[in-house]
Formats: structure tokens, sequence, C-alpha cells
């Protein structure tokens, strides 16, 4: 399987502000998803990374609260926007390898103030 | 689109114990049924799957089985250990290049 990092790997954010949650991967990939883990919760999809065109977003999430890039096949970012304290979550990258099978990568915890 | 519900949302079991954790799917065109354990503070990690064409797989102590007509596919741990304890979560997913949804999850609790 897919070798996945995941930076930061937590961090406390002021409500307001920003957060750029980087995924990256040590092979090439073509399907990568983003999931938010809220506490205590089961795993919601936000939106698949598709490369070289705008991501595809779940019901309930929109682009300008999540941004998605995607530049190549091994590297996606997801932007948490004008955060409040609602967002606090653990926030997932996961890419899809052989026949299906998901691996997820270590998860980003976000505290907001 | 899909749903998947899953049960019970605790499960306690003495070691040694059998444990069975079940899931119910709505979209027959899902085709793919993996299942993840995510223990506190971690990743979840795929443990077992099982794909529309087969009825049963089975990894030493655990297996999955699953029912087309029902919709419904379980996992099932056979000589719990303590170590088995964790979050176990199903999900389903129709065709490569789509994403899991994801059951509610199911907390394990194994005792020695």
């Amino acid at each position: 399987s897919a070798v996945i990092s995941q930076k930061p790997s937590r961090d406390i954010c002021q409500r307001g502000t920003s957060l750029t949650i980087q995924c990256q991967v040590d092979s090439q990939v073509t399907m990568m998803f983003w999931y938010r883990q809220q506490p205590g919760q089961s795993l919601t999809l936000i939106a698949t990374a598709n490369q070289g065109s705008e991501a595809t977003y779940e019901s309930g999430f929109v682009i300008d609260k999540f941004p998605i890039s995607r530049p190549n096949l091994t590297f996606s970012t997801l932007t948490v926007s004008n955060m409040s304290p609602e967002d606090s979550s653990i926030y997932l990258c996961s890419v899809e390898g052989l026949g299906q099978t998901q691996y997820f990568g270590p998860g980003t915890r976000l505290l907001v103030l | 689109g899909e749903n998947v519900e899953q049960h019970p949302s605790t499960l306690s079991v003495q070691e040694g114990d059998s444990a069975v954790i079940k899931c119910t799917y709505s979209d027959s065109a899902s085709n793919y049924f993996p299942w993840y354990k995510q223990e506190l503070g971690k990743r979840p990690q795929l443990i077992i799957d099982i794909r529309s064409n087969v009825g049963e797989k089975k990894d030493q102590r655990i297996a999955v089985t699953l029912n087309k007509t029902a919709k419904h596919f379980s996992l099932h741990i056979t000589e719990t250990q303590p170590e088995d304890s964790a979050v176990y979560f199903c999900a389903a997913s129709k065709m490569a290049g789509t994403a899991l949804i994801f059951g509610k999850g199911t907390t394990l609790s194994v005792s020695s």
C-alpha cells in the first residue's frame, strides 16, 4: 500500500482564520479523497480531489469553505477557510489503490478556538 | 445516494468470545465492501474487504460475509483478544474511482 503523509498533524487555530492541510503520497495515484471525522463520529466525505480539474464536492460542502488543490498525482491540499469552532475535527486524506481499496493518511487534528 | 447502516453501536465481549457487526446498504449498485479498524488517535486501517461476486472471505480470525439479495454484510471476529478493542467501520462503494460511504461505527470492547 502507498505511504501517505499529512501536514500538519495537528493545529490550534483562531476563529476566522484559514488552515491549509497537505497530503503527500509516495507513488502516483489517480484518486484522492478528503474526509472529515468529527469527535466520536464516523467519516464523512468532503470531496474528491481530481487531478487537473476542480474537486467534486459532496452535499453540504462548498468550494469557498473547503478549497482543494490537486496539482499532480502525488499531492493535494485542503484549505479550511474562515474557521469556526464547528470546524474542529480530524481531516483525513485517502488514496485509492488497486481494486478500489482505500488507504488513509494519519489525519490532521484541528481545534478552532 | 448510498446509505450504510451499522449495528450495534457498541459491543462488549469477553476475551475468547466471538463478535459480530452487521451493516446494511441501500444502493444495489454497490459492489465493494471494506471494513476498517480505528484505534484511538490512529488512522482507519483496512482489515478485510469483500466484493459483490464473493459471498464470504476469511483472514485468520476475521471473516466477512455478504448477502447481496438482502443488501447486508457482516464482520465476524473469532477468539477475540483485548487488542481487538477499537472502533470498527463498514463502508461501501459502487465502482473504482468513487469514494467510500461509511457506517456510523461500532465500538468493540474486549475484556480479559
